[in-house]
């Protein structure tokens, strides 16, 4: 199957600082991409939906600001979470689709991310 | 709304016993229908899906689901499971039309004992 790769797996970051992590699709164009969020022992919340060359469509309650996303290209979106705070200490995750409804959604490995 | 619901957070069973993970959506309209599987450190990864035809889709490794539009279910069975079928299970739906964004249950955890 399709391949997407997340980076950085893990992070540990200052409480006020920003990250950026990076979800690739190697083997294929996703024109849709995808940010989830998972909380300990819980499932996958959908955070935004991010569209190559547009803007990305948030889900309600989801801070546009804190949160940002860029998908510069058709193999490449980028998450950053700014101005972290250990509220935003969670496991990220991105997938990929092919575009076409019922075609199955790779996903990254995910990113851990620490704020302390 | 959609919605997906897993009514058992966990399962524990033992080795070489059959198991059955349930799952429930809510929609108006014609869903596709997904179980991901997350192994311990791992990505989610596509287990089985129904999108048309026949109501009983298989894996490869075993495991099958079946699609009931009158109960609105698509429960994941095995008929005997081995040790390494631990994992987290995810049952997922799929609203066409829009981005064909996924919505996810809250998830099954799996847990095969000797």
């Amino acid at each position: 199957g399709a391949v997407v790769s997340q980076h950085p797996s893990w992070v540990i970051c200052k409480s006020g600082t920003s990250v950026k992590i990076e979800c690739r699709s190697l083997d294929f164009q996703a024109t849709t991409m995808f940010w989830y969020r998972q909380f300990p022992k819980q499932s996958l919340m959908l955070m935004a939906t991010s569209n190559e060359g547009s803007k990305a469509t948030y889900e309600q309650g989801v801070e546009k600001d804190k949160f940002l996303i860029n998908h510069a290209s058709l193999t490449l979106s980028t998450l950053t979470v700014t101005s972290a705070h250990p509220e935003d200490s969670s496991f990220y995750i991105c997938s990929a689709t092919l575009g076409q409804a019922g075609t199955e959604a790779f996903f990254g490995q995910g990113t851990r991310l620490t704020v302390v | 709304a959609q919605s997906v619901t897993q009514l058992d957070s966990q399962v524990p069973v033992f080795e070489e016993a059959p198991v059955e993970l349930r799952c429930n959506y809510s929609s108006s309209v014609s869903v596709y229908l997904f179980w991901y599987v997350q192994y311990p450190n791992q990505g989610l990864q596509l287990l089985l899906k129904y999108l048309s035809g026949s109501t009983l889709v298989e894996s490869i490794n075993g495991f099958e689901a079946e699609f009931n539009k009158s109960q609105t279910s698509f429960h994941l069975r095995k008929p005997s499971v081995h040790i390494s079928d631990t994992a987290e299970y995810f049952c997922a739906a799929q609203i066409s039309g829009g981005y064909n964004k996924l919505i996810f249950g809250a998830g099954t955890r799996l847990a095969v004992h000797p």
